[in-house]
């Protein structure tokens, strides 16, 4: 069945710094969605990709969907205290697989 | 968010107890779901209903039953359940199926 694989799993950095995890699919995706879980909250959607090479900001967040429609990318840019939390990826195919999903941390 | 509420927000039952989760959708959503968190499966999909009928049923143990009697509600009923299952049950509900997912808060169990 289809698998959606995140990395990293873990990632501390500095306030400021820049943060971006990644997702691949066994298969090819009708589109990708992105959730934000904070500590103690639950998931809560960010966005949904669905073109081939479609790439959408919002304000420090820009995502990226593959050419091949089996990978995406999530980039923070000049992170925040705020955006600490577990980031997740969900591909779309027959069915809807979530990513083990990446943490983040950020230092002040 | 007020859209998707689950009660209770914490349990605690022992292995020979009968417990139910339930979940409730105020968005007029057609599709509800059951995943379960842990820290070794963080986001782990166990049902989907779509238009009150299961549509996916993820190899999960028969002690879990989940009941849909009708598009705004969802059941988890638990039954004999083991200490590994203690974990975050989270429901979420989308307009169609595979759609933009709406969370509830979950419900914390633990199996003593």
């Amino acid at each position: 069945g289809q698998q959606v694989m995140q990395i990293p799993q873990y990632q501390h950095v500095q306030e400021g710094e820049d943060f971006t995890t990644y997702c691949n699919s066994s298969t090819t995706l009708s589109n990708i969605q992105w959730y934000k879980q904070r500590p103690g909250g639950h998931p809560v959607f960010l966005i949904q990709l669905v073109k081939s090479g479609e790439v959408k900001k919002q304000k420090r967040l820009t995502f990226q969907f593959g050419e091949a429609k089996k990978n995406s990318s999530l980039h923070i840019t000049a992170t925040q205290t705020t955006d600490v939390g577990t980031y997740f990826c969900a591909g779309n195919n027959n069915d809807m697989r979530f990513g083990a999903g990446t943490r983040l941390t950020v230092k002040p | 968010e007020t859209g998707v509420t689950q009660t209770p927000r914490h349990l605690v039952m022992g292995m020979t107890n009968k417990k139910s989760l339930k979940c409730e959708q105020h968005l007029g959503h057609n599709a509800m779901y059951w995943y379960k968190q842990s820290a070794k499966k963080p986001l782990e999909l166990m049902f989907v209903y779509s238009l009150e009928e299961r549509v996916e049923n993820n190899s999960v143990p028969s002690r879990f039953s989940p009941e849909c009697p009708n598009s705004s509600h969802l059941f988890l009923h638990l039954h004999t359940l083991q200490p590994e299952d203690s974990a975050l049950y989270l429901c979420a509900s989308s307009q169609d199926w595979r759609g933009r997912q709406y969370f509830g808060p979950g419900t914390r169990l633990t199996v003593l």
